[in-house]
């Protein structure tokens, strides 16, 4: 069995500040963990992820997440806030062996930039 | 240009009308998936199927309807449509369920609305 909670449905920052996104998991079995990203009016795109190698991940637009075992957690930051950014961010789970590989989504946190 | 292509981007329709939202993707992917997206709640996985031929149900796929006769098309049919059905529908597709560090491709969304 798997679950993601992604801390906080909305998230907001001032142009130029600390992006952090919170995401936590439980899965049974080593997992993969994904962000994705929801620019209004479209789909979700991968923003980035975790697939066993290096524990921190680099993606696209500047973000990055580091995967810590201990904390169970996959948090996802950017060092300086855009605009641009403003976007609803998933965070999901697919277990890497046995069992169901199907991905487990996070409910979503909105990231609202302000100027 | 790799993709997945959902039409209609937006649809409303009355109680009872059967509709069909179509969904095709060019990238040879096996795995494809339904999701409806609803506030506060997140992705919901309404049917999925491994290949060809090959479906299965997802979390809440009560009042829906799929099929795989071909590799790249995974419509999702609503028989007897109900306003709890308006919502914004996602359709995505995966290498393989089995290459669980692959991510998803997601379509731009079809947003629903039963009267």
């Amino acid at each position: 069995a798997q679950s993601v909670t992604q801390l906080g449905s909305h998230v907001s920052v001032s142009e130029g500040a600390l992006v952090l996104l919170r995401c936590n998991y439980s899965s049974s079995v080593p997992p993969y963990l994904f962000w994705y990203v929801q620019y209004p009016n479209q789909g979700l795109q991968l923003l980035l992820k975790y697939t066993s190698a290096a524990t921190l991940v680099k993606g696209i637009n500047g973000f990055e997440a580091e995967f810590k075992k201990s904390e169970t957690s996959f948090h996802l930051t950017k060092p300086s806030a855009h605009m641009s950014d403003a976007a609803e961010y998933f965070c999901a789970v697919r277990p890497a062996s046995g069992g169901s590989y199907i991905p487990t989504f996070g409910r979503g946190t909105s990231l609202i930039v302000h100027p | 240009e790799a993709q997945v292509t959902q039409n209609p981007r937006y649809l409303i329709t009355v109680t009872g009308k059967k509709l069909t939202v179509t969904c095709s993707q060019n990238m040879n992917h096996e795995y494809m998936s339904w999701y409806r997206q609803d506030p506060g709640l997140g992705l919901r996985q309404i049917y999925y199927s491994m290949n060809v031929e090959v479906t299965d149900k997802g979390d809440v796929p009560e009042g829906y309807k799929v099929s795989r006769k071909e590799k790249r098309n995974f419509p999702l049919i609503l028989e007897s449509p109900s306003p709890n059905q308006t919502s914004l529908y996602f359709c995505a597709s995966s290498l393989s369920l089995a290459a669980a560090n692959y991510g998803y491709t997601f379509g731009s969304g079809t947003r629903l609305t039963v009267v």
